[in-house]
């Protein structure tokens, strides 16, 4: 494991199911971010947090809701998905500072069916 | 723009033969670049990252990169190739402090044949 925790690993919703994606980390740091990874493409950012307050929001479809109550956790609310939705999300941290790395979950894999 | 580029979508190499995976990136101001690896069904862990000084960095399982600002590039090599080292490279650039923001390439899958 390496610090950061996602769950569930693989999930499987209809469109018109609501779900969430959880990540937990215990590091220390004080921003995560939510990547989308589809097959073939870049990564793509979604969102990050640093301190708990939202600082990027990539043009991402409202049906995508993050969420992070505190500075260990953030969640990815999702509601009325498309199949093109399908993908591994992965949630990162790391500490504020452009020198620092992220850590990596090890995603969940999402299937919109 | 800025932009990280990856050129090669997959890099074969024999067990035991020397391995480069190239990037290249375009970004104003002082880049910070990182190599990132993700294993089938996982996240991406850190390999290595330029910061400041030496070209040349060394990071996790033998890999090392070197730093190249007239050719902005930053190629991950490694001397031995090892079957387990067969996974997907991630080149990322940060621009300097101010941006949380990565730039990822679209990465590069290395495969080492036995």
């Amino acid at each position: 494991e390496t610090g950061v925790t996602q769950t569930p690993r693989h999930l499987v919703m209809g469109m018109t199911n609501k779900k969430s994606l959880k990540c937990e980390q215990h590091l220390g740091h004080n921003a995560m971010y939510w990547y989308k990874q589809s097959a073939k493409k870049p990564l793509e950012l979604m969102f990050v947090y640093s301190l708990e307050e939202r600082v990027e929001n990539n043009s991402v479809p409202s049906r995508f809701s993050p969420e992070c109550p505190n500075s260990s956790h953030l969640f990815l609310h999702l509601h009325t998905l498309q199949p093109e939705d399908s993908a591994l999300y992965l949630c990162a941290s790391s500490q504020n500072g452009a020198g620092y790395g992220y850590t990596f979950g090890s995603g969940t894999r999402l299937t919109v069916v | 723009a800025q932009s990280v580029a990856q050129p090669e979508d997959q890099v074969n190499v024999a067990e035991g033969n020397p391995l480069t995976v190239k990037c290249t990136y375009s970004v104003s101001g002082n880049p910070y670049l990182f190599w990132y690896v993700q294993y089938p069904n996982r996240g991406l862990q850190f390999l290595l990252k330029y910061i400041t000084g030496d070209n040349l960095v060394k990071g996790s399982y033998g890999f090392e990169a070197e730093f190249n600002k007239s050719q902005t590039s930053f190629h991950l090599k490694k001397p031995s190739a090892l079957v387990s080292d067969s996974a997907l490279y991630f080149c990322a650039v940060r621009v300097a402090s101010g941006t949380y923001k990565y730039i990822f390439g679209t990465g590069t899958r290395l495969k080492v044949l036995a």
